[in-house]
């Protein structure tokens, strides 16, 4: 079975600061990866995903992740954050197209202004 | 359609009693899956349907649990006899397989279930 470990459940920031989320992921075959964000009431929505080619993904409002298949890890970052991106942050996997997804435990950041 | 929906936003209910939630999916999709998310962790897959066929569903999905999608467009999850444990945010989601981005799922609001 697959699992989805993400490093830090929360993550306190000032502005302008860089932010790097950790996630990591335990299955040998073929992934779909994914960063999922909820912002304060409202809905999950997707920042990025990886299915193939270049390991370094970019997403909406300027984050990036990068995928090391040797360290089964898929890493989120953001050069310098703002007080709006304040939300919590989900890694997800999937085996295959379409298929479930498996999420880890989410990380609250909280970007103070 | 402006994405997935679901009904009711809330509800709350006494242990013992059943209850049921509904989604609309993204109306040209054709996978809905249902997850379950719990204070302070990331969503859990439930169960998942691929038109109206039910393909898939995890080992937390107790026989008190059933989901049905019967035309293939929105689908129902029923709890029977809730128990204090079933408290948690139920949450829909959907997909095209076959579209240009058929792994992404769309996720609803959610129904926030409190079980008394």
């Amino acid at each position: 079975a697959q699992s989805v470990s993400q490093h830090n459940h929360h993550v306190i920031l000032s502005e302008a600061a860089s932010l790097e989320l950790g996630c990591n992921y335990s299955y040998g075959g073929t992934v779909n990866l994914f960063w999922y964000v909820q912002y304060p009431g409202q809905h999950l929505q997707l920042l990025l995903k990886y299915f193939s080619g270049d390991p370094l993904v970019k997403g909406i409002k300027g984050f990036e992740a990068e995928f090391i298949k040797s360290k089964f890890s898929f890493n989120l970052r953001k050069p310098s954050v703002q007080w709006s991106d304040t939300a919590e942050y989900f890694c997800a996997v999937g085996e295959a197209a379409g298929n479930k997804l498996t999420f880890g435990g989410g990380t609250r950041v909280l970007v103070k202004p | 359609d402006t994405g997935v929906s679901q009904n009711p936003r809330h509800k709350i209910t006494k242990r013992g009693q059943n209850v049921t939630f509904r989604c609309d999916p993204i109306s040209e999709h054709n996978r809905l899956y249902w997850y379950r998310q719990t204070l302070g962790q990331g969503p859990e897959f439930l169960t998942y349907f691929q038109n109206e066929a039910q393909l898939e569903k995890s080992r937390l999905l107790s026989d008190r649990f059933s989901a049905e999608r019967p035309k293939g467009s929105f689908s129902t999850l029923e709890i029977q006899r809730t128990e204090q444990g079933d408290s948690a945010m139920y949450l829909c989601a959907s997909s095209l397989i076959g579209g240009s981005n058929e792994n992404e799922q769309f996720f609803g609001p959610g129904t926030r279930l409190t079980v008394l």
